[in-house]
């Protein structure tokens, strides 16, 4: 019974390289959710997606930052052109229905050098 | 824009001690959720409250919510030290199909023996 998978768990880029996030939802759930957690913060909502539709993006820069989830295969959280300040923790969480109980997969940390 | 605020941010008690979390929020919501974090790792769901007057208790802790006041609780009891991580609430404020979740700045919680 597998949960919210994400990868990679650790992902070190330098300024200016991209970075893509993956995160694959739990079985039946076709609702995703990125959110972003600076150390020592909360959570901070970023998108929110199903199938082949972006629902909600209203926690997304407007530049450089950009997600999909694609009718096959896993939601993808792609950062161009990254920069020191996007270092920090990415979670995903998936749920089956709106409203719903959210689950969060075990985060990918990104780092910046 | 929806607030959240927890207090205290940082708690130490001693075991077997009994402490309440407090969590309040800024705009009407049924739902809210209280998640639990250890150190470099995931959120893992404790509870979520749909209701005025809603209460739950899962071992040591009890969470309760009142939608009037906009404040939700958590309330440890006889605390042990497996409990010290970091406990966010979390509130969705949508009434229609888009749910995302605003979570509040957590409470790093230390239980000392």
């Amino acid at each position: 019974n597998a949960g919210v998978m994400q990868n990679p768990r650790h992902l070190v880029r330098r300024r200016g390289q991209e970075a893509r996030l993956r995160c694959s939802p739990m079985k039946g759930h076709s609702h995703v959710y990125w959110y972003r957690q600076l150390p020592e913060e909360g959570l901070k909502f970023m998108v929110y997606l199903q199938k082949e539709n972006i629902i909600d993006e209203s926690g997304m820069p407007k530049e450089r930052f950009s997600a999909e989830f694609p009718k096959e295969g896993p939601s993808i959280l792609r950062i161009q052109q990254v920069v020191r300040g996007d270092s920090a923790a990415y979670f995903c969480a998936s749920s089956p229905q709106s409203g719903s109980f959210q689950h969060f997969g075990d985060g990918t940390r990104l780092s910046i050098l | 824009e929806l607030k959240v605020e927890q207090n205290p941010l940082f708690l130490s008690m001693q075991e077997g001690k009994n402490y309440t979390i407090y969590c309040n929020y800024s705009t009407t919501s049924d739902r809210l959720y209280w998640y639990r974090q250890d150190p470099g790792k995931s959120l893992e769901s404790l509870f979520v409250l749909l209701s005025n007057g809603a209460v739950k208790q899962e071992g040591r802790l009890m969470a309760s919510l009142d939608t009037k006041a906009r404040l939700s609780t958590l309330h440890i009891t006889a605390a042990v030290h497996d409990l010290s991580a970091t406990y966010f609430c979390a509130v969705d404020p949508s009434t229609g199909t888009a749910s995302k979740l605003t979570f509040g700045t957590g409470t790093r919680l230390q239980v000392t023996l």
